[in-house]
C-alpha cells in the first residue's frame, strides 16, 4: 500500500515564527487531508487538498501530486497551534487512508 | 448538530472483560472507521466499513470485533483476546467516493486494569 512520511517529527518554535511541515507519499494520491490533533486528542480537519493550494487564515497547504508531496505552512504561530499534525493519503476507492506518523509542534510563548 | 459522537469519553475495565465502544454519526456517511492510537504514536486502522452489513479488517484487527447493522452506527468491541487494550480509540466517517473528507469523533480513552 501507499507509504506516508512526515517531517520533521518534532518542531519547537517561538511564538510568532513561521513553519513548514512536509508530507511525502510513495504513490499518486486522489485524496489528501491535513489534521491537527488538539491536546484533548480530537483530530480537527485543516485541509482537504489532493492537489493545488488552499489558505485558511494563518494556515495554508500545497499539494504537488506529480512530485508526491504536500506542505502545510503555519505563519505567525501561536501557542494554541501546538499539538500533532497528521497528513493522510488515499489513492484507491477501496476506502482506506494511510496516516503519517505526525509532526509534533510546540510553540513557546 | 451534525457530527460523529463517541461514547463514553473515558472507560475503565478489568482485565478479561469485553467492552464495547460506541460510534454514531448523523452525517449520512456510508463509510466508517476505527483507529487505535497509543501514546506518542500515529493512528492504526482496526476495522472499516464501506456499507451497511459489510466490514473489512484493518492493520490490527486481532482481538477486536465490529458490526454495522445500521448506517449511523459502528460499534467496536474490544475482546479479552486483545493483549494490550489500553489505548485511545478514534472513530471516523466519510461519504462514499474518492473525493470526500473524513471526519473524526472525540475519541474514547480505554484503560484496562
Amino acid at each position: 500500500g501507499i507509504q506516508v512520511e512526515q517531517s520533521p517529527p518534532d518542531l519547537i518554535l517561538q511564538e510568532g515564527a513561521n513553519s513548514t511541515l512536509r508530507c511525502n507519499f510513495s504513490d499518486s494520491v486522489n485524496n489528501l487531508q491535513w489534521f491537527h490533533q488538539n491536546p484533548w486528542g480530537q483530530l480537527i480537519n485543516l485541509f482537504y487538498i489532493p492537489s493545488g493550494t488552499k489558505q485558511n487564515g494563518r494556515l495554508s497547504a500545497t499539494t504537488v501530486a506529480t512530485e508526491r508531496y504536500s506542505l502545510l505552512y503555519i505563519s505567525s504561530s501561536q501557542t494554541t497551534d501546538s499539538g500533532v499534525y497528521f497528513c493522510a493519503a488515499r489513492n484507491t476507492n477501496a476506502g482506506k487512508s494511510t496516516f503519517g506518523d505526525g509532526t509534533t509542534l510546540t510553540v513557546k510563548p | 448538530d451534525g457530527g460523529i459522537t463517541q461514547s463514553p469519553k473515558y472507560l475503565f475495565r478489568k482485565e478479561g472483560q469485553n467492552v464495547t465502544l460506541s460510534c454514531e454519526q448523523n452525517l449520512n456517511h456510508d463509510a466508517m472507521y476505527w483507529y487505535r492510537q497509543d501514546p506518542g504514536q500515529g493512528l492504526r486502522l482496526i476495522y472499516y466499513s464501506q456499507i451497511v452489513n459489510d466490514f473489512q479488517k484493518g492493520d490490527i484487527a486481532e482481538g477486536y470485533s465490529v458490526s454495522r447493522e445500521k448506517k449511523e452506527s459502528f460499534p467496536l468491541t474490544v475482546t479479552s483476546a486483545q493483549k494490550n487494550p489500553t489505548a485511545f480509540y478514534l472513530c471516523a466517517s466519510r461519504g462514499q467516493g474518492l473525493n470526500t473528507e473524513a471526519f473524526f469523533g472525540q475519541g474514547t480513552r480505554l484503560t484496562v486494569v
